[in-house]
């Protein structure tokens, strides 16, 4: 089982629609979690943080974490083409290091 | 603010020459992460440092690889002899604490 697994897409969404994606995690001590964006030819950039169970909402992105089910989301709301990327995930485990899915490709059409 | 500089952006080099990248992480940050991504494994963790001492390396693949952080604002990841298969985009990371990892641009290596 891989620490941490993402479905690896694409996800195609039409344009103004909510874009869910999923990210399960091994290790039960994890305790930080991010999400990042990579578009083709780019590095990673971070766009959340989340370190407690519920939600967190920072503009269109609402990040979720579920710890007693191992799963963190991420939802964007009303997307745009632009959002057009992949998503990784990264989980920071007890090793202190971040372990890192291997992404979800998101496709928006207008 | 300057974010994290990676130097050369691109190289181009032959089968057993010694490739040297560059990593200037975002100043302030005290621990830096050196990555290679490709597209069959992913993005890999080969070593990362912490107050520029070098924490845990076992994610190099082997001695052909080597990093040094002489200082707090410069890092080098050194392979010697290159090999085809270490052809990938290698990114360095900051961050203060062992948290939030600020990402470079990358270095695209291709050996030939």
């Amino acid at each position: 089982q891989k620490e941490v697994e993402q479905n690896s897409g694409p996800l195609s969404v039409p344009e103004g629609a909510i874009a869910s994606l999923n990210c399960t995690y091994s290790d039960r001590v994890s305790q930080s979690f991010f999400w990042y964006r990579q578009y083709s030819g780019k590095s990673p950039e971070l766009i959340m943080s989340i370190y407690s169970n519920g939600d967190k909402e920072d503009g269109r992105f609402t990040a979720q974490l579920n710890k007693a089910s191992q799963y963190v989301s991420l939802l964007i709301r009303d997307s745009q083409p632009s959002d057009s990327a992949t998503y990784l995930c990264a989980v920071n485990t007890n090793t202190d290091k971040l372990i890192f899915g291997t992404g979800t490709r998101l496709q928006v059409f207008p | 603010d300057a974010g994290v500089i990676q130097s050369p952006r691109h190289e181009v080099t032959e089968m057993g020459q010694e490739v040297t990248l560059r990593c200037k992480p975002i100043s302030g940050h005290n621990s830096l992460f050196w990555y290679r991504q490709t597209m069959m494994r992913g993005l890999e963790l080969l070593i990362y440092f912490n107050n520029n001492v070098p924490i845990d390396d076992s994610g190099m693949p082997e001695d052909r690889f080597s990093a040094k952080m002489p200082n707090a604002s410069f890092s080098t990841l050194k392979i010697q002899p290159s090999e085809p298969r270490d052809s990938a985009v290698y990114f360095c990371a900051s961050s203060l604490g062992l948290d939030e990892q600020y990402f470079g641009p990358g270095t695209r290596l291709t050996v030939t």
